[in-house]
């Protein structure tokens, strides 16, 4: 069975500061690879998803990551962050092949950006 | 389009009631999920429904039951409420690999 890891449970850093949210996966098989956010009392929405291809993913507001098979890892970027990214991130992962949308999550990484 | 919603928003219930969460989504898509989400667990899993007439156990199922009642609409029912189920409750439904998700239902167990 597939599991994530996200060590950070809190980043905070400075407006206009660049950041890294770490994310690191075990599975046995192939994997698809997902970044989500949660701004505060709202539901989750896409940020970025690796299937194939090039491991350089770009995503929404600036964010982008990058998939490491031999560190099994899939960590988040933004060069400058906003106030506005403030809110929870989520990595998951699902199993090729499988039931490809059944998603397992880690328990997330708030990001606190201040002035 | 309205996405994925989801009723009610609040609920407070005590020990041994039940409940129906209720969750509709208008995008035509064939999957559908219940998540809960506890302070730092990340979401887990409850039941999932690859397609209309199908339901399948997820990570967390005991205390809850679920009904596909068509294409639209996926309900999640506590037959006896615990405190243990105190959550936000989220529903899903994907397309292409993205999961979309409703607000959420934020449930208190006395």
């Amino acid at each position: 069975a597939q599991s994530v890891t996200q060590l950070d449970s809190q980043v905070p850093v400075f407006e206009e500061a660049p950041v890294e949210l770490r994310c690191n996966y075990s599975s046995s098989v192939s994997v698809y690879l997902f970044w989500y956010v949660q701004y505060p009392n709202q539901g989750l929405q896409l940020l970025l998803k690796y299937l194939s291809g090039s491991t350089l993913v770009k995503g929404i507001n600036g964010f982008e990551a990058e998939f490491n098979k031999s560190q099994t890892s899939f960590h988040l970027r933004k060069p400058s962050v906003h106030i506005s990214d403030t809110a929870e991130y989520f990595c998951a992962v699902s199993e090729v092949p499988g039931t490809a949308s059944k998603l397992t999550f880690g328990t997330g990484t708030r990001l606190q950006v201040t002035l | 389009n309205a996405g994925v919603t989801q009723t009610p928003k609040f609920q407070v219930l005590k020990t041994g009631q039940s409940m129906t969460l209720q969750c509709a989504q208008d995008m035509n898509h064939n999957s559908m999920y219940w998540y809960r989400q506890d302070p730092g667990m990340g979401l887990r899993l409850i039941y999932y429904s690859a397609s209309e007439g199908t339901t399948d156990k997820g990570e967390v199922p005991n205390g809850y039951n679920v009904s596909r009642l068509n294409k639209r609409e996926f309900s999640l029912r506590l037959e006896s409420a615990a405190p243990s189920q105190t959550s936000v409750y989220f529903c899903a439904s994907v397309s292409l690999y993205t999961q979309y998700f409703g607000p959420g239902t934020r449930l208190t167990v006395l």
